[in-house]
């Protein structure tokens, strides 16, 4: 079974940093794409980040260019978000989600349940 | 970026009745890259459609999408109560992925 989970979120102060952790398994990690999806509360979803499965290509949402960055380690099966200059307008929940293996470009077939990040003073 | 404007906001119905959602482009979209998702509250989208027309094994055949260029449409045949969500059409092209707003599906 595909499995997904997030941890290391939480209460951060604006201008602080945090470092978001994915687990997977079930499933061949080196294998696949991988992306960050955030929702804040309330609201609706945003694409944040995507990572290949070798690490070769990263992509980020002009929102957290150059704010935050996207890391794997395949040995570990996991992915990772460090978060630099969080702002208000962060507050999310983050999830990691998986890219799906239809052949080029495709959707986000798993996700995890999601990490609450909430940065407030 | 493309934006994805989904509509309407709100759609209200009864079980049994046929829902019908739109998702607009702010230009053409290639149909191998749209998708839809469902969300119920306090979970994680779940992938219904992709391709604009494919479902996903498991995704039962009452989901169904259409479209092409710069306008597709979910539509649910006939609805359950399991269908009352919110629905999100996304366009994932990877390095530019968007989601459009969200349409929430509510019982009436």
């Amino acid at each position: 079974e595909v499995q997904l989970v997030e941890s290391g979120g939480g209460l951060v102060k604006p201008g602080g940093s945090l470092r978001l952790s994915c687990a997977a398994s079930g499933f061949s990690f080196i294998a696949y794409n991988m992306n960050w999806v955030r929702q804040a509360p309330g609201k609706g979803l945003e694409w944040v980040s995507f990572i290949s499965d070798s690490g070769t290509y990263i992509y980020y949402a002009d929102s957290v260019k150059g704010r935050f960055t996207i890391s794997r380690d395949n040995t570990k099966n996991s992915l990772y978000l460090q978060m630099h200059s969080l702002r208000a307008d962060d507050t999310a929940v983050y999830f990691c989600a998986r890219e799906g293996d239809y052949g080029g470009h495709s959707p986000l077939d798993y996700w995890g349940q999601g990490t609450l990040v909430t940065v407030s003073s | 970026e493309i934006v994805l404007t989904q509509s309407p906001g709100t759609l209200s119905l009864s079980p049994g009745e046929r829902a019908t959602l739109s998702c607009r482009a702010s230009q053409s979209v290639s149909s191998i890259y749209l998708a839809w998702y469902q969300q119920k509250p306090g979970q994680a989208p779940r992938l219904l459609i992709y391709d604009a027309s494919s479902r996903p094994t498991g995704i039962p055949d009452r989901f169904s999408g259409s479209g092409s260029g710069t306008d597709y449409t979910l539509t649910i045949s006939r609805l359950e109560p399991e269908d009352f969500a919110v629905y999100y059409c996304q366009q994932y092209r990877r390095s530019t992925q968007t989601f459009g707003q969200g349409t929430k599906v509510e019982i009436k």
